[in-house]
């Protein structure tokens, strides 16, 4: 049962600490996305990569976050110095990327729950 | 800018009602419209919708797509207490990025 695994699952942190979070995207899978989602904003699209390279990241905050692809198997995102107003849940999801529309279905992780006090 | 607007916001109705989502959306170059539903966890994968007029059908869920008039629509009968969430549209622009609405949350009352 194929699945995106995400780590950890919770983090609560203080402000100004790095935090980092993971994702392994479906075996195969060439496109993968990090999403925020919170009560006010609902989900935002925050990055997302392409045979591991990045191809939009227009909805992060480039100052503090960072995203990458070290392999195809694992996709980071990083924020330093975290804020309060970072908590959320981050969802990381991958997609076949076919070339036809049927890749665009994209299976979602189960989150991570950052708390930034 | 991309854009996709889910009506009603909230929904509350007895179980074993038929309900209508509504999602209406602006975007370049539409692909593809997605619906997702989503508990307390992630979203999870409902329908994907490219063609006009067909209907996709899942047990009691069914959404059908208008491109002319640029919108979907989520149906589900005789609603269960287990069809209580929040449900997702989102649609793939001419900028490859999956733009969501703010989503529907449905209640379902025993």
């Amino acid at each position: 049962d194929a699945r995106v695994t995400q780590t950890p699952r919770d983090k609560v942190t203080e402000m100004g600490q790095e935090v980092t979070m993971r994702c392994q995207p479906i075996l195969g899978h060439n496109t993968v996305f990090w999403y925020r989602q919170t009560m006010m904003q609902g989900l935002e699209l925050l990055a997302y990569f392409r045979n591991r390279a990045p191809l939009d990241d227009s909805g992060m905050p480039k100052d503090r976050f960072s995203a990458e692809m070290p392999d195809a198997t694992l996709a980071t995102l990083k924020i330093q110095p975290s804020e309060p107003r970072d908590s959320a849940v981050y969802f990381c999801a991958s997609a076949p990327g076919l070339a036809g529309t049927e890749g665009d279905t994209q299976y979602f992780g189960p989150g991570t729950r950052l708390t930034v006090l | 800018e991309d854009k996709v607007v889910q009506s009603p916001l909230s929904l509350v109705v007895h179980e074993g009602d038929t309900v209508t989502l509504n999602c209406s959306y602006e975007v370049t170059n539409f692909r593809s419209l997605l619906w997702y539903k989503q508990e307390k966890k992630a979203p999870t994968f409902l329908f994907m919708l490219t063609s006009s007029g067909i209907e996709k059908k899942s047990g009691r869920l069914s959404s059908i797509l208008d491109k002319k008039e640029l919108f979907s629509i989520l149906n589900i009968t005789a609603t269960q207490t287990g069809d209580s969430a929040v449900y997702l549209c989102a649609v793939y622009g001419g900028a490859q990025k999956l733009v969501f609405g703010q989503g529907t949350r449905l209640t379902i009352n025993p």
